[in-house]
């Protein structure tokens, strides 16, 4: 069956470090994969896009792998902050289901000071 | 901010009654979606629309219809809710193609007795 596991458990680092969120999934194949953060009560903002043929993609802070013979993307923010706690959540194009969005369950990034 | 506003942002109704939820945008984007987001399941497709009157089936549809007769409404309709169907509801619009970002509304909470 098709799977998309993002660790449910929150992850609590110290403000200042780098955080790593892992997206693995299982019998899909998809282009691209996005990452989209959400704040409680808010809708998710998307983060980044990175394609099948890009190893790495960078914006600012924030840096996305995609092994697609691993099948798994990792997130990273560097120098996190407290204002990075949200729920940063996976998503990849599912090519069963129209080329539509598949989207992880989140993981939950609490980052202390 | 994408110019995305969804109503009711709060309802609470009795099963059995027919419940519409609204999802109106002012950036003249082709795609719409409705999508469900419980804890344990992340988010998943209801229904989107690729254009006025072009609407189609997501993951978890039963019970659940769309109409869309403007470009800006997107309009979700619950025939006769459930308790199964206590969600928070998220809208969403994308450009011309479904490789491009998706920008979400703030949701809707909706609570079914």
């Amino acid at each position: 069956s098709q799977k998309i596991e993002q660790n449910s458990e929150a992850l609590n680092i110290q403000e200042g470090k780098t955080a790593t969120l892992t997206c693995n999934y299982t019998n899909y194949s998809p282009a691209y994969l996005q990452w989209y953060r959400q704040d409680p009560g808010r809708g998710p903002v998307f983060l980044l896009l990175i394609r099948e043929n890009e190893k790495e993609k960078r914006k600012e802070r924030l840096k996305v792998t995609f092994d697609t013979t691993l099948k798994q993307s990792l997130f990273h923010i560097t120098a996190s902050q407290p204002a990075d706690s949200a729920t940063y959540l996976c998503a990849l194009e599912n090519n069963n289901a129209g080329n539509m969005l598949t989207f992880g369950g989140g993981t939950r990034l609490m980052v202390k000071p | 901010d994408a110019g995305i506003t969804q109503s009711p942002r709060h309802k609470v109704t009795e099963t059995g009654t027919p419940v519409t939820l609204r999802c109106h945008q002012t950036e003249n984007h082709r795609y719409m979606y409705w999508y469900r987001q419980d804890p344990g399941h992340g988010l998943r497709l209801i229904h989107y629309s690729y254009g006025v009157k072009d609407t189609d089936k997501g993951e978890v549809s039963d019970g659940y219809s769309v109409s869309r007769s403007k470009t800006e409404d997107f309009l979700l309709t619950l025939e006769s809710a459930t308790s199964s169907q206590t969600s928070v509801y998220f809208c969403a619009i994308s450009e011309m193609d479904r490789v491009q970002p998706q920008h979400f509304g703030d949701g809707t909470r909706l609570s079914i007795l």
